[in-house]
């Protein structure tokens, strides 16, 4: 099956920087990548979908200056959480859609903790 | 998009067949069901998808109704590493569509 990557899969910050997580489709090309945020006990929850070469589409509230999402390359989207909070503290996933198989391959998550 | 409602949990015992049933009524036409398996810190793993009848693959079987209205997950003979949360999708996933998360079936298998 197709591979996605996330990296990192970890990361602690202090309140106010910001945090870039890469997600990258390792044997295919992604026309559109999705960000999920899942907070603890919780389903995931659709960010915004990304689309190569395009700007990024959010859902409604989730702010879009806050959340910086690039995908500059069919096998590469970016996700910047900008000015971190506490609140942002959650575990981020990513996936990816091939496009001519009905299906969504999901990177194994970066979990975000802002102190 | 399609609204699922599956229960949110379930239990179950070591070499036990667990089935877990999702209703989806307002299914559209060229819907089509995948269910995905998470363990706690990880992303979703894809496990089965069905468009109708039934489908099989090595490790699950996937019932799916002439309405199409429910569907219902067979896991055979499990074990404690199928302890995880189990959600159930509808919709046409590939093309640049979006998926939505229900609230999932938190399986645990117990010895």
């Amino acid at each position: 099956g197709a591979v996605v990557s996330q990296h990192p899969s970890r990361v602690i910050c202090k309140s106010g920087t910001s945090v870039k997580i890469e997600c990258r489709s390792l044997d295919f090309q992604a026309t559109t990548m999705f960000w999920y945020r899942q907070f603890p006990k919780q389903s995931l929850m659709l960010m915004a979908t990304s689309n190569e070469g395009s700007k990024a589409t959010y859902e409604q509230g989730v702010e879009k200056d806050k959340f910086l999402i690039n995908h500059a390359s069919l096998t590469l989207s970016t996700l910047t959480v900008t000015s971190a909070h506490p609140e942002d503290s959650s575990f981020y996933i990513c996936s990816a859609d091939w496009g001519e198989y009905n299906e969504q391959f999901f990177g194994p998550g970066t979990r975000l903790t802002v102190l | 998009l399609a609204k699922t409602t599956q229960p949110i949990s379930m239990d179950s015992y070591e070499g036990q067949e667990v089935n877990i049933t999702c209703s989806h009524n307002n299914i559209a036409t060229n819907d089509y069901i995948t269910w995905y398996q998470q363990f706690p810190s990880q992303g979703p793993r894809f496990i089965i998808q069905g468009y109708k009848t039934k489908v099989t693959n090595e490790v699950a079987s996937l019932f799916i109704p002439a309405d199409r209205k429910s569907s219902t997950l067979s896991l055979p003979r499990v074990s404690l590493s199928d302890t995880a949360v189990y959600y159930c999708l509808v919709g046409f996933t590939g093309g640049g569509n979006k998926l939505t998360f229900g609230t999932g079936t938190q399986l645990k298998v117990e010895l």
